[in-house]
């Protein structure tokens, strides 16, 4: 399986401002997604990372407050903008490497818990 | 529309004791089923993951899991419960969209093992 790492791990952040989380995995991967978990809830995807092009979002995430990069095939970033105590929650960076090794297979990395206050 | 449910917010059980941890779904086609596990504040575990062959799926910490395509079931199984196995268990589809795949997963079944 893939390693993956998120940072930060946890922060808490005053409503109106920005935040920027990392995932980064240890080998080169098709697909990467960012997803949105309310502690002890499922899953929500927010978005997939495309590499070298703009994210695809999923219906009730836009791109103005969910900013995506991924500059190369191990690297994303997602940004929760303008934030507000909504927006706590768990962020999870996920991968998948279609047709290699880790084909058919979604990994996750340990997440990054938000708290807006 | 393709979606996982899982019925059980909770299930509890005495350890040593087997445990099943129920999903069922609905896909077109032929499923991609999976089964995570999350401890407490920590990333989503892959455990398993059925996409052909033998309906018996052999995973990690001694999991598995049997796929009924006649019940679209999935569910988790374990012979002997241990007290570590308490956690969150996800089950998932894969489902194929506009030349994409994304990944559907129920709402979660909290497992407690009782010592």
């Amino acid at each position: 399986s893939a390693v993956i790492s998120q940072k930060p791990s946890r922060d808490i952040c005053q409503r109106g401002t920005s935040l920027t989380i990392q995932c980064q995995v240890d080998s080169q991967v098709t697909m990467m997604f960012w997803y949105r978990q309310q502690p002890g809830q499922s899953l929500t995807l927010i978005a997939t990372a495309n590499q070298g092009s703009e994210a695809t979002y999923e219906s009730g995430f836009v791109i103005d407050k969910f900013p995506i990069s991924r500059p190369n095939l191990t690297f994303s970033t997602l940004t929760v903008s303008n934030m507000s105590p909504e927006d706590s929650s768990i962020y999870l960076c996920s991968v998948e490497d279609w047709g290699g090794a880790l084909t058919d297979t979604q990994y996750f990395g340990p997440g990054t818990r938000l708290t807006v206050l | 529309a393709q979606s996982v449910a899982q019925p059980e917010d909770q299930v509890n059980v005495a350890e040593g004791n087997p445990l099943t941890v129920k999903c069922t779904y609905s896909v077109s086609g032929n499923p991609y089923l999976f089964w995570y596990v999350q401890y407490p504040n920590r990333g989503l575990q892959f455990l398993l993951k059925y996409i052909t062959g033998d309906n018996l799926v052999k995973g990690s910490y001694g999991f598995e899991a049997e796929f009924n395509k006649s019940q679209t079931s999935f569910h988790l199984k374990k012979p002997s419960a241990l007290v570590s196995d308490s956690a969150l268990y996800f089950c998932a589809v894969r489902s194929r969209t506009s030349g994409t795949y994304k990944y559907i997963f129920g709402t979660g079944t909290r497992l407690k093992v009782l010592a």
